[in-house]
């Protein structure tokens, strides 16, 4: 199947600190979506992004199908930005979902 | 705007015993999907349905089965629990089977003890 890695695992900013996170992919997919979950376990859709740039608030992100690899980029973190990132992706065509294995982020005050 | 709504939110159960979660989902959503995540781990598939016949399956154990109604609410039937099965259990669903962004539900914790 798919293997989907994510880096860095860990990241501990300041808050107001800018940052990148990575997801790379083994294989084209139908389907890539960034996901935060808080610390209540939610796990919040942030973009739908199978292939270029989406922009919301102090969000964004970049999917280069090509080069099967999706970055998430935080600008002015704050501490609400804290949890687990993760990314998911789908090849299959049927929207079944494989994710990474996150990236936690702590965001300092 | 409207989501993924789940329960039990919380439900606590004993070994061997039964556990039934509920999933309705946003409104016009044809296509629900189970994803299970133990402690400290990501979210796995367990099983899909488009229109209400099951669309694709993950790693549901034989113990669970599932079924989307009519009124395209989902329900997630777990027998015979094991302390493996305790964990967070996402609803989601999207309209079509691909394409679309899948919403996930705020999770339904399982603790069998």
């Amino acid at each position: 199947g798919i293997q989907v890695e994510q880096s860095p695992p860990d990241l501990i900013l300041q808050e107001g600190a800018n940052s990148t996170l990575r997801c790379n992919f083994s294989d084209s997919v139908n389907n890539l979506q960034w996901f935060h979950q808080n610390p209540w376990g939610q796990l919040i859709n942030l973009f739908y992004i199978p292939s270029g740039t989406k922009q919301n608030g102090r969000l964004s992100a970049t999917t280069v199908a090509t080069e099967r690899y999706s970055l998430l980029y935080i600008s002015s973190s704050q501490t609400t930005d804290s949890g687990v990132y993760f990314c998911a992706v789908d090849n299959t065509g049927f929207q079944k979902l494989v994710f990474g294995t996150g990236t936690r982020l702590l965001v300092s005050p | 705007a409207a989501g993924v709504i789940q329960s039990p939110r919380h439900l606590i159960k004993e070994k061997r015993e039964t556990a039934t979660l509920k999933c309705y989902p946003i409104p016009r959503h044809d296509t629900v999907y189970w994803y299970q995540q133990g402690p400290g781990q990501d979210p796995q598939f367990l099983i899909s349905f488009y229109e209400k016949m099951q669309s694709d399956k993950g790693s549901i154990p034989d113990r669970f089965s599932a079924q989307q109604f009519s009124d395209y609410h989902s329900e997630l039937n777990m027998s015979s629990l094991e302390l493996g099965d305790s964990a967070l259990y996402f609803c989601a669903s999207s309209l079509g089977r691909a394409g679309n962004t899948i919403y996930f539900g705020e999770g339904s914790w399982l603790t069998v003890v």
